[in-house]
């Protein structure tokens, strides 16, 4: 069974841009979170999808954003780039919402210069 | 401030020593979980335990969940260097506005040949 895909593995952002990142998960998993980590923070949870609805949302800007459509795919959007949001994004799917066994994408190394 | 404190922060050992990693919180946790995180790749789930007084053994790792359900322990035993990477403990907090992990800080591990 093919793990969790996310695309692009490696982006290049200036201040002031817009980005999304995707996220397949693992087929037949139907729940999508997304999380942020960095050095200084860690992981932190950004948001969770489930069915197509945000089910769940850290404690993150309204410029950080999200979709998930009816294939599970899920997207994750920020606009007007800031350098602190220089990160490894990682999405993790599992079979239902806050399931005990969530499985990690490779992620996203998102830089802002 | 981190909802959960992992210690140490880095450990540096030689092949064959054991070695313990400790997370810890003030707050009660539905289920916790362990992970390994290697060099440009996601985490993976290592285990889950959900009982307090759990333990958890595989091969020559040993997972302990407090009493309480609000600490954790990782034990290795006579580590390699197949071992090296950061260690992640999550817990899982359920609320009415929603189900979240919480990630540790971290323990990042070196096991020297």
């Amino acid at each position: 069974k093919a793990g969790v895909t996310q695309t692009p593995r490696y982006l290049i952002k200036t201040r002031g841009q817009q980005v999304t990142l995707s996220c397949s998960p693992i087929s037949g998993h139907r729940s999508v979170s997304w999380y942020q980590q960095t050095p200084g923070q860690g992981l932190q949870f950004l948001f969770e999808y489930f069915s197509e609805t945000q089910r769940n949302k850290g404690n993150f800007p309204g410029r950080f954003s999200g979709r998930q459509f009816s294939n599970s795919r899920s997207e994750m959007n920020v606009s007007t780039l800031e350098l602190g949001d220089s990160a490894l994004y990682l999405c993790a799917s599992s079979l239902a919402p806050s399931s005990y066994e969530q499985y990690f994408g490779p992620g996203t190394r998102l830089t802002v210069t | 401030t981190q909802l959960l404190e992992q210690s140490p922060q880095f450990l540096s050992i030689q092949e064959g020593e054991n070695l313990t990693v400790y997370c810890n919180s003030s707050s009660v946790f539905s289920s916790l979980q362990w992970y390994r995180q290697e060099p440009g790749e996601g985490p993976v789930l290592l285990v889950t335990v959900v009982t307090g007084g759990e333990v958890k053994k595989l091969k020559r790792l040993t997972f302990q969940f407090g009493d309480a359900r609000k600490d954790s322990s990782l034990h290795i035993t006579a580590a390699q260097p197949g071992d090296t990477g950061l260690y992640l403990c999550a817990g899982l907090i359920t609320s009415n506005t929603g189900n979240q992990f919480y990630f540790g800080t971290g323990t990042s591990l070196t096991v020297i040949p």
